[in-house]
């Protein structure tokens, strides 16, 4: 166990229903981080935060996808008009942003979504 | 943007034997290039990482080396176990200056201990 929580661990949708992950990252880090992992692939980056302040996000898949991270402690990602291949593993990450180990990247467990 | 390609995509080695993992990355400029093992219904977990400065870093059994010329690096477990049995993913971080600050993975490689 990392430290970082992700809920819930496990959704399913009907395609066209909105839905939404809670992240809580380690309590020190301030960096968070977003990404996607299909079957079979390595987890691909969404978006991240410094902070409250969302740094990155082109890499978002469409503009369906948002990510708030409102005080700066947990995050959340919202998929809007979900989609059969919205179907993944959904991520989340936080690492320091200063000291010897801020490259380093913690992952939870992902929020598993099923769309059908 | 940067490419990181991982092979193999399954490796089986008998308990004991040693099992090496290698990755290409395509920007001289990323800088850290870290390794994480996943088992199944679980999150991606930091087993080892290098930074650009340092050809070599080891963690008992597990190793990386990093070949900056070349643009590649690689895991070495040493005498494994059952418990190693897992999928293994390298990744590189963006390049700096990019403005956004992430990991690019490889596909994985299917490592299995045979008993």
């Amino acid at each position: 166990d990392t430290g970082v929580s992700q809920n819930p661990r496990h959704k399913i949708t009907k395609r066209g229903q909105n839905v939404t992950f809670r992240c809580d990252p380690i309590s020190e880090h301030n960096r968070l981080y977003w990404y996607r992992q299909t079957l079979g692939q390595g987890p691909e980056f969404l978006t991240y935060f410094q902070n409250e302040a969302q740094l990155e996000k082109s890499r978002l898949l469409s503009d369906r996808f948002s990510a708030e991270r409102p005080k700066g402690s947990f995050s959340t990602l919202e998929i809007q008009r979900t989609e059969q291949g919205d179907s993944a593993m959904y991520l989340c990450a936080s690492s320091p942003s200063s000291g010897t180990s801020w490259y380093e990247q913690y992952f939870g467990p992902g929020t598993r979504l099923t769309v059908t | 943007g940067e490419n990181v390609e991982q092979h193999p995509s399954t490796l089986s080695v008998q308990e004991g034997d040693s099992a090496v993992i290698k990755c290409t990355y395509s920007d001289s400029a990323s800088n850290y290039f870290p390794w994480y093992k996943q088992e199944l219904g679980k999150g991606p977990q930091l087993i080892i990482d290098i930074r650009s400065n340092v050809g070599e870093k080891k963690d008992q059994r597990i190793a990386v080396t990093l070949n900056k010329t070349a643009k590649h690096f690689s895991l070495h477990i040493t005498e494994t176990q059952p418990e190693d049995s897992a999928v293994y993913f390298c990744a590189a971080r963006f390049p700096p200056g990019g403005g956004a600050d992430g990991l690019t993975f490889g596909k994985g490689t299917h490592l299995i201990i045979q008993p």
